[in-house]
């Protein structure tokens, strides 16, 4: 696709149960990044991938979060044993190899709204 | 540890006139600047950047400057519009830190017809 795609765009799911959000970037991409934003917050760093590089998962904010990104393209955010603080905005966003040269910005999805009832 | 902070949660400006957004970072590190506006229910959009070799980019209506000495960049829109009404976000980035985009807190901005 032209654009960065994420689903669910919503997903309601009962306090404990597991989630997967999805996420497929631009095609040619070789940065994934995955951020939340809960409400009234701004945008919380959650992990990154870089081609064949180790993933920068400092941002995970416990080991219930965990991504994966198979064949360099699509990544997949589980989050385990949901609880109510998780309810947020997820986003993910991809860019080309350097995303800090101008011109190789970062394009976003537009989100998968998680809500822990 | 915040290492890049939108010190202002919100800013009413009257249509026409410019909206002022500041941001400061921490971290000495970051050689890329950008600003990102997001509008309800949507993704983040970049707007304009800026590298830490420059102090000034211009993009139409918005201009980035950059104090790299103070540690403070700041987005001008001029003249403000109200389609310019959302959350605007800094982000910064460092090349020796992967360039993984930090972001600030975000500025709301409303703009009054």
């Amino acid at each position: 696709g032209a654009g960065v795609s994420q689903s669910p765009s919503n997903k309601v799911t009962e306090k404990g149960k597991d989630v997967e959000l999805r996420c497929d970037p631009i095609s040619g991409h070789t940065a994934l990044y995955w951020y939340r934003q809960s409400l009234g917050q701004g945008l919380e760093f959650l992990i990154y991938f870089q081609g064949n590089s180790a993933p920068d998962k400092s941002g995970l904010p416990s080991d219930r979060f965990s991504a994966e990104r198979t064949g360099g393209s699509v990544s997949t955010l589980t989050i385990q044993r949901t609880q109510q603080e998780d309810s947020a905005v997820y986003l993910c966003a991809s860019s080309r190899e350097w995303p800090g040269i101008s011109g190789n910005t970062i394009y976003f999805g537009e989100g998968s709204w998680l809500t822990v009832v | 540890d915040q290492q890049v902070k939108q010190n202002s949660p919100s800013l009413s400006v009257q249509e026409g006139r410019i909206s002022i957004l500041n941001c400061d970072y921490t971290n000495s590190m970051f050689d890329y600047f950008l600003w990102y506006k997001k509008y309800p229910a949507e993704g983040p959009t970049f707007l304009i950047s800026i590298s830490s070799i420059k102090d000034k980019n211009e993009d139409g209506r918005f201009t980035v400057f950059l104090n790299k000495s103070a540690k403070h960049l700041s987005l001008h829109i001029v003249p403000s519009q109200p389609g310019d009404s959302a959350v605007y976000f800094c982000a910064a980035s460092a090349r020796a830190a992967g360039n993984k985009l930090t972001f600030g807190g975000g500025t709301r901005v409303l703009v009054k017809p």
